[in-house]
């Protein structure tokens, strides 16, 4: 059973225009979220990490939010470029430990058109 | 700088034959992941290493077996691949103490076909 859903599965959006993806996911227990950005053909690079039951980051043009309460994450992306054309995905770990595993979702597409 | 170098980056085998993946890290990192990615999946992890010496499966392991003759490198071996085994492998690196804000960090990616 997939545990992270995230949504949409795609999202095309202009140059200049702002964007939201979401993350819900039922692990339990859920120690932190991250976003990684995935462009293609590439490994995956680690844009923000949240820990607090109600947590907020903020990375450049990029924002998070995560809601324990809700298991619940955003990722916020300002004044987008066509560099930010990747996949983005998001990632719960169980434990704050190396014995802990990470459990990924399938990720949103973004294409960034001029 | 911190890296972790995947080989080949693309491989072509037959059904029944013998696949090795390679991975390199610089990290000093104890911990050495194999996993992998399918359209419409999250990562899936297939096998693991808290060390030199050490491997553990993963929840995928079946058909897969995993090497880690040094600190440095973890190795994927497809004994007898098949064609559900294509998709794209990826290696990741880790801290031990794998503190939430120590990122594991990726290689590049091994795109294997196999037909």
């Amino acid at each position: 059973k997939t545990q992270v859903e995230q949504s949409p599965q795609s999202l095309v959006v202009r140059q200049g225009e702002n964007c939201v993806l979401q993350c819900n996911y039922s692990v339990t227990p859920d120690n932190h979220l991250r976003w990684f950005k995935q462009d293609t053909g590439k490994g995956l690079v680690s844009l923000t990490v949240l820990v607090d039951q109600k947590d907020k980051t903020s990375n450049g043009r990029y924002s998070a939010t995560l809601d324990k309460d809700a298991k619940h994450s955003t990722l916020h992306i300002t004044a987008t470029l066509l560099d930010d054309t990747a996949t983005y995905i998001c990632v719960v770990g169980d434990r704050g430990s190396a014995l802990g595993r990470l459990h990924f979702g399938a990720g949103t597409q973004l294409i960034v058109i001029p | 700088e911190a890296a972790v170098t995947q080989s080949p980056r693309n491989k072509v085998a037959v059904t029944g034959g013998k696949v090795t993946l390679s991975c390199n890290q610089t990290n000093n990192h104890n911990n050495m992941y194999w996993y992998r990615q399918d359209t419409g999946h999250g990562l899936r992890l297939i096998h693991y290493s808290y060390g030199a010496g050490s491997t553990e499966k993963g929840d995928i392991p079946d058909g897969y077996k995993a090497s880690r003759p040094s600190q440095e490198n973890f190795s994927l071996i497809l004994e007898l691949a098949t064609p559900s085994q294509t998709s794209v492998y990826f290696c990741a690196s880790g801290a031990r103490t794998g503190r939430n804000n120590q990122a594991p960090l990726f290689g590049e990616g091994t795109r294997l076909s196999v037909l």
